[in-house]
């Protein structure tokens, strides 16, 4: 059964910081990965699609890595934003096309 | 409207009612994903649509539990004899073909039972 876990489940950092958000999975027969952003009382939001062939994948300010051998994927976020205040979670696609969750990354920018 | 709509964005209900939830995915979209987020569980994988077809309907927690859809499009998901520990977030995902791809998510229903 996959597991994923997210760490740290919380991170304060001033405005203008780079930082790194971790999520490992267990087992790596997987499609994809997701990452996904959640803002309180809203529903998700994709943010970067790494499929199992890939490395990584960038958007922006974003770039996220996965090494599928590992069990590994990692959220880059450079100069961070107050807008980017937000919960970030990580999402493999299994072997039966479920998205299995983590508990996700509460992030918190500080102007 | 471009995104998928959900609705009601709030039930509250009595222990023992039926609830049904409807979800509007992107136009175009084939495939469609019910799931639900609980304070404490985290989010859950309900069931998978294919057209109207649902070749995974194995993250359903309960016989309780139902969904359909229809015309490849409006999805409904039921739940009779509500229990107090169905209360949570159901969220509503859509995408264009397939798991394989980026999922769109709804704002999501938030479900009490009293």
């Amino acid at each position: 059964k996959q597991e994923v876990t997210q760490i740290p489940a919380a991170l304060s950092v001033p405005e203008g910081e780079n930082l790194v958000l971790n999520c490992s999975f267990t087992d790596s027969a997987i499609y994809n990965l997701q990452w996904f952003r959640q803002d309180p009382g809203k529903g998700l939001t994709s943010l970067l699609l790494i499929q199992s062939s890939q490395r990584e994948q960038t958007s922006g300010r974003l770039n996220a890595s996965l090494d599928k051998s590992s069990g590994r994927s990692t959220l880059y976020i450079a100069a961070s934003q107050p807008g980017d205040s937000a919960t970030y979670l990580c999402a493999p696609l299994n072997s039966n096309y479920q998205l299995i969750w983590g508990a996700g990354t509460k992030l918190i920018i500080k102007p | 409207g471009a995104g998928v709509s959900q609705s009601p964005s709030n039930k509250v209900t009595e222990k023992g009612k039926d609830v049904e939830l409807r979800c509007d995915p992107i136009s175009g979209h084939t495939a469609l994903y019910w799931y639900r987020q609980s304070l404490g569980q985290g989010l859950e994988f309900l069931i998978y649509f294919q057209g109207n077809s649902a070749p995974d309907k194995s993250g359903l927690p309960s016989d309780r539990f139902s969904a359909e859809r229809t015309g490849g499009s409006v999805s409904t998901l039921t739940i009779q004899r509500t229990q107090q520990e169905d209360s949570a977030v159901y969220l509503c995902a859509s995408s264009f073909q397939g798991p394989g791809e980026t999922q769109y998510f709804g704002p999501g229903t938030r479900l009490l039972v009293l």
